[in-house]
């Protein structure tokens, strides 16, 4: 069955420390991985996708699939990095199926 | 120019009632979806449309009807509605093929509350 775990429903930090949200996958196929990210009172957007190997706003991501994982990290925490963030994995033709998410709280 | 816009933003009606949500894109993207987002901020896909067919109907009530007039569109109808029926939906649209593929556009949701 695909799955997608983002183990924690909240991560609190503090202003300057590393960050590193979990996400583990389970599917069968070719995975095609994502993380969007919903500031407050803003729509979901994207963040990064693994195809694309690039990193925003700091933040990056490594597809390992021996360990089925798509780990987001960022070195230094920011406030306004305070969200709640999304993995999500591609399933389908176009489904993409979202993790239950985590709310990154950065503290001062 | 908003990119995936919705309407209404809020929406608050009596049980049983029936209501609509509209959502509308200028991306030119061929796939436009529905997602629900439950009070614990899980999101789950509802539908998904290409070029005004259906191509994804997960398990949702019949109650919950979408019709797509045109590539740019996709509308949702709830009828009788219930109080679990109370989320945020959004919309959002995609290329199906090409660099963006997949690559979610969202609206800015609409939150429906049933009292």
């Amino acid at each position: 069955a695909q799955r997608v775990t983002q183990p924690e429903k909240l991560l609190s930090v503090f202003k300057g420390a590393p960050v590193e949200l979990k996400c583990n996958y389970s599917y069968s196929g070719s995975p095609e991985l994502f993380w969007y990210v919903q500031y407050s009172r803003q729509r979901l957007q994207l963040l990064l996708r693994h195809i694309s190997r690039e990193s925003i706003k700091g933040f990056t991501a490594d597809l390992n699939k021996g360990e089925t994982s798509f780990h987001l990290k960022k070195p230094f925490a920011q406030e306004e990095d305070s969200a709640m963030y999304y993995c999500a994995l591609r399933t389908g033709y176009s489904t993409l199926t979202f993790g239950k998410g985590t709310m990154l709280l950065v503290s001062p | 120019d908003t990119a995936v816009s919705q309407t209404p933003k809020y929406l608050v009606t009596q049980m049983g009632n029936d209501k609509s949500i509209k959502c509308e894109q200028n991306l030119g993207h061929d796939t436009m979806y529905w997602y629900k987002q439950d009070s614990k901020k899980f999101l789950k896909i509802m539908f998904s449309y290409n070029n005004k067919e259906l191509i994804i109907n997960e398990t949702v009530p019949n109650r919950f009807s979408p019709k797509s007039p045109d590539k740019a569109h996709l509308n949702l109808h709830i009828n009788s509605l219930e109080l679990g029926d109370s989320a945020v939906y959004f919309c959002a649209s995609s290329d199906l093929t090409g660099t963006g593929a997949n690559v979610l556009t969202f609206g800015a949701g609409s939150r429906l509350t049933v009292l």
